[in-house]
């Protein structure tokens, strides 16, 4: 297996256009989560799913931001309008039960 | 759910020394427990993982971490740190609720 894929690697747009993150998680794995990473907030989880079903979406820090998960193996993260605050790190990682967490390279978003 | 506290944001040792990074974890359910590692512009790589059994759990890298439930903990050592072992680490508890939380981050400098 190739691993967790996300694409793009790299994301630079301007301030209100709208960005899609996407995720392709490991075959078989029935747990995906999306987090962002900033040096001031760390690692924060922003939402997970299982069996593609969003189980907590509590991490996600406004209606701006959304998850879809249509099927196993594909997953989007969109925000909508971008504002600059919104620039960082974006990694999604898939697992199996009680298993650890797989991640991908992830998508380094700049909103300029 | 989760909370994970690791403590001290930056370690700083000497080629040749212990590495130790402090992990604490809440609740009164022992979790599933891990410990990444991230290099710079990557994603994050599995170290290590506690599920059951054995408390000593040993690792890649020459790294091994010890569950004590007495002291809701799960340091991180490596008797003899490598001018490679430099990179950010993070503690993970993974609860009931599957949610995979996160620590702040020890970020370790190697000095030659």
């Amino acid at each position: 297996d190739a691993g967790v894929i996300q694409s793009p690697r790299h994301e630079v747009t301007e301030m209100g256009q709208e960005v899609t993150l996407r995720c392709k998680p490991i075959s078989g794995h029935d747990y995906l989560f999306w987090y962002r990473q900033t040096m001031m907030r760390g690692l924060e989880l922003l939402i997970y799913f299982n069996n593609n079903v969003p189980i907590d979406d509590s991490g996600m820090p406004e209606d701006r931001f959304s998850a879809k998960m249509p099927n196993a193996s594909f997953s989007t993260l969109k925000i909508q309008p971008s504002e600059p605050r919104d620039s960082a790190v974006y990694f999604c990682a898939s697992s199996s039960i009680n298993t650890e967490a797989f991640f991908g390279q992830g998508t380094r978003l700049t909103v300029v | 759910a989760q909370s994970v506290t690791q403590l001290g944001s930056h370690v700083s040792v000497s080629e040749g020394a212990l590495v130790l990074l402090r992990c604490n974890y809440s609740s009164s359910v022992p979790p599933y427990l891990f410990w990444y590692v991230q290099y710079p512009n990557q994603g994050l790589q599995l170290l290590l993982k506690y599920t059951t059994g054995a408390t000593l759990v040993k690792g890649i890298n020459g790294f091994e971490a010890e569950f004590k439930k007495s002291e809701t903990s799960f340091h991180l050592t490596k008797p003899s740190a490598h001018m490679s072992d430099a990179a950010e680490y993070f503690c993970a508890a993974l609860g009931n609720d599957y949610k995979l939380s996160f620590g702040a981050g020890t970020t370790v400098t190697v000095r030659a």
